[in-house]
């Protein structure tokens, strides 16, 4: 069966600092990877998508970035840290674009 | 273009009685419609999925729902509310003609269930 990883699970960091979130899947291949961030009482932006190795589409201009080393590990970072970056942060994977996808556990990141 | 909205942001019900969360779509094309659910600090769980074969579709936990094209309705149901229901849930649509990418998820509706 298919499963998906994302670490760290919480993460507090100063403004100004780096950033490096990484999600990975297991029992699959070549799936659609993606990122959402989920503000407080918001519901879910979609952040990047990738549909391949080193394809990777973003949705909003921000100051953070996300790369696919790997067929089934996908990795959100920042060079700088914003306040506003603060969220809940979730991985996910689906077989073909507008199929159902699956959520990773999500990731907790408060910038102070 | 496609979108959609679920009419409540919270819904409060008692243990035992039915649950009923609405959610309204616009599609342009033969829509995918989806459920999930979310436990505070987890990620989302598919319910269930509707894909253009019966109109009503059987869930996880009892959760059912039904595609109304006439009223372009998917609302999400269950006969009788248990406490671990309790969750944030998003109701969302997907085109499958269209061959973008994305899911398209409403804001959620907070389900409260009290003893």
């Amino acid at each position: 069966s298919q499963t998906i990883h994302q670490w760290p699970a919480t993460l507090v960091q100063p403004v100004g600092s780096p950033l490096s979130l990484e999600c990975t899947v297991e029992g699959t291949s070549n799936p659609n990877l993606y990122w959402y961030r989920q503000a407080a009482g918001r519901g879910l932006q979609l952040l990047f998508y990738s549909i391949g190795i080193d394809q990777i589409s973003s949705e909003v201009p921000q100051n953070l970035s996300a790369s696919r080393p790997q067929d089934r590990q996908f990795i959100l970072s920042s060079k700088k840290l914003l306040l506003s970056d603060s969220g809940f942060y979730l991985c996910a994977w689906s077989v073909l674009s507008n199929y159902e996808q699956y959520f990773g556990p999500g990731t907790r990141l408060t910038v102070t | 273009a496609q979108s959609v909205t679920q009419l409540d942001s919270h819904v409060s019900v008692s243990e035992g009685t039915p649950v009923l969360l609405r959610c309204n779509y616009s599609s342009s094309y033969s829509p995918s419609l989806f459920w999930y659910v979310q436990h505070p600090n987890k990620g989302l769980q598919l319910l269930l999925k509707y894909t253009s074969a019966a109109t009503l579709v059987k869930g996880i936990n009892g959760f059912e729902a039904e595609f109304k094209k006439s009223e372009t309705s998917f609302h999400l149901t269950k006969p009788s509310a248990h406490m671990s229901d309790a969750a944030e849930y998003f109701c969302v649509v997907s085109e499958r003609e269209n061959s973008g990418y994305a899911l398209n998820f409403g804001k959620g509706t907070s389900l409260l269930v009290t003893p």
